[in-house]
């Protein structure tokens, strides 16, 4: 596609419940990246991908939180059993490559999770 | 673990001024370092990339030096314009991993 898209722009959900935010990338970008905005806190990395594989997962905040990636486009990332502390602005990005000093990563508008 | 910081957390003035926008990095050790733009509600907006071998980049109003050995960068706009109102994110990249700044906001007064 002409951008990076994710899927739910806006998602509301009980404290417990599990959820799942999608991210289809820029068609032909081998790199995909996952990083999550808090109020307060910036911007911190999750999780990238190259092709179908996570070579580093360190970011994930907790074994509530998991991603994949198939096909080597559309990636999702599922949060079990939310917390108050998952509401956070979840944006996805993705590149061409990686290891190139010129990469331009390209993001998402993000997905807005609110746990209540 | 790299660190940055960005200075002023926020700036206002009058359209016509020229902005001046300061980032810093703890780990000199980068692959290159990339200012963004942030819109309220919206995504990031890639606005100019610097590599780690080169000074400086400009894109129309827009200019971004970097000064590798001592950690700073610096993102200059010329002759601002309300539009120009946004939060604008630096983040320096290890490869695959880029760690942001908390930003700098700025309105621009018409």
């Amino acid at each position: 596609g002409a951008g990076v898209s994710q899927s739910p722009s806006n998602k509301v959900t009980e404290k417990g419940k599990d959820v799942e935010l999608r991210c289809d990338p820029i068609s032909g970008h081998t790199a995909l990246y996952w990083y999550r905005q808090s109020l307060g806190q910036g911007l911190e990395f999750l999780i990238y991908f190259q092709g179908n594989s996570a070579p580093d997962k360190s970011g994930l905040p907790s074994d509530r939180f998991s991603a994949e990636r198939t096909g080597g486009s559309v990636s999702t990332l599922t949060i079990q059993r939310t917390q108050q502390e998952d509401s956070a602005v979840y944006l996805c990005a993705s590149s061409l490559a990686v290891g190139n000093r010129a990469n331009v990563l390209t993001f998402g508008a993000g997905s807005r999770l609110t746990v209540l | 673990k790299q660190e940055v910081t960005q200075i002023p957390a926020a700036l206002s003035v009058p359209e016509g001024e020229n902005l001046v926008l300061n980032c810093s990095f703890t780990d000199s050790a980068i692959y290159n370092l990339q200012w963004f733009r942030q819109d309220p509600g919206k995504g990031l907006t890639s606005l100019l990339l610097i590599q780690s071998s080169q000074r400086e980049q400009t894109s129309g109003r827009l200019n971004a030096s970097l000064d590798k050995s001592s950690g700073r960068s610096t993102l200059y706009i010329a002759a601002s314009q309300p539009g120009d109102s946004a939060t604008y994110l630096c983040a320096v990249s290890n490869d695959y991993k880029l760690s942001f700044g908390a930003g700098t906001t700025v309105t621009v007064r018409a």
